[in-house]
């Protein structure tokens, strides 16, 4: 166990549908980390924040998908009209920056399927 | 973003070391190599890192080339439960943020 708790583990939803995926990170991390990754594949970056501020977005996050951390603490990620390519392990991390370094810690993941 | 190379898969026997290399010949001097791991069903976790100077934890050693273009990390004494994907990162130095680019990775079974 990380201390990256993300909800819920397990999603089925039908296309066309919203949903939305929760990220608590450890406590006193500064900064939330969104990735996704599709089978076979390694993760790949989507967005983060600093504290409540989204400081930036891949091209791979769509109009449809919209990121939000308003307090600092916990995230949500929501996908409106979902599609089937959107069927994936969606990530979260969070991290402490000390200095040039910083280590993530992941979540076990929300797993998307979209019917 | 510096790039690395891994071989695709190792196999292992438990109980042995197993030396996971990686290249990284574009890694510019001030620029770290990370590594993580991915075990089945899980999100990545973090292992090593460093700069120059060969790096030592309770998980793996990590040693980098004098010329820093490649790097090998060491898990001393596998187990099973080191059945992974093992990802070698050179995340870009920035002003903000820490996009870990993850390739391929090497997928390492662990035998019995």
């Amino acid at each position: 166990d990380t201390g990256v708790s993300q909800d819920p583990r397990h999603k089925i939803t039908k296309r066309g549908q919203n949903v939305t995926f929760r990220c608590d990170p450890i406590s006193e991390h500064n900064r939330l980390y969104w990735y996704r990754q599709t089978l076979g594949q390694g993760p790949e970056f989507l967005t983060y924040f600093q504290n409540e501020a989204q400081l930036e977005k891949s091209r791979l996050l769509s109009d449809r998908f919209s990121a939000e951390r308003p307090k600092g603490s916990f995230s949500t990620l929501e996908i409106q009209r979902t599609e089937q390519g959107d069927s994936a392990m969606y990530l979260c991390a969070s991290s402490l920056k000390q200095g040039t370094n910083e280590k993530l810690f992941f979540g076990s993941g929300t797993q998307l399927s979209v019917l | 973003d510096a790039k690395t190379t891994q071989p695709p898969s190792m196999d292992c026997a438990e109980g042995r070391a197993a030396n996971l290399p990686c290249n990284h010949s574009t890694i510019s001097g001030n620029e770290y190599v990370y590594w993580y791991r991915q075990i089945h069903s899980q999100g990545p976790q973090y292992i090593i890192h460093g700069l120059k100077n060969n790096e030592t934890n309770e998980m793996a050693s990590l040693i980098i080339t004098e010329d820093r273009k490649s790097s090998t990390l060491i898990l001393p004494h596998a187990t099973l439960r080191d059945t992974a994907v093992y990802y070698c990162i050179v995340p870009p130095l920035e002003a903000a943020g820490n996009k870990l680019t993850f390739g391929g990775g090497t997928r390492v079974l662990v035998k019995p």
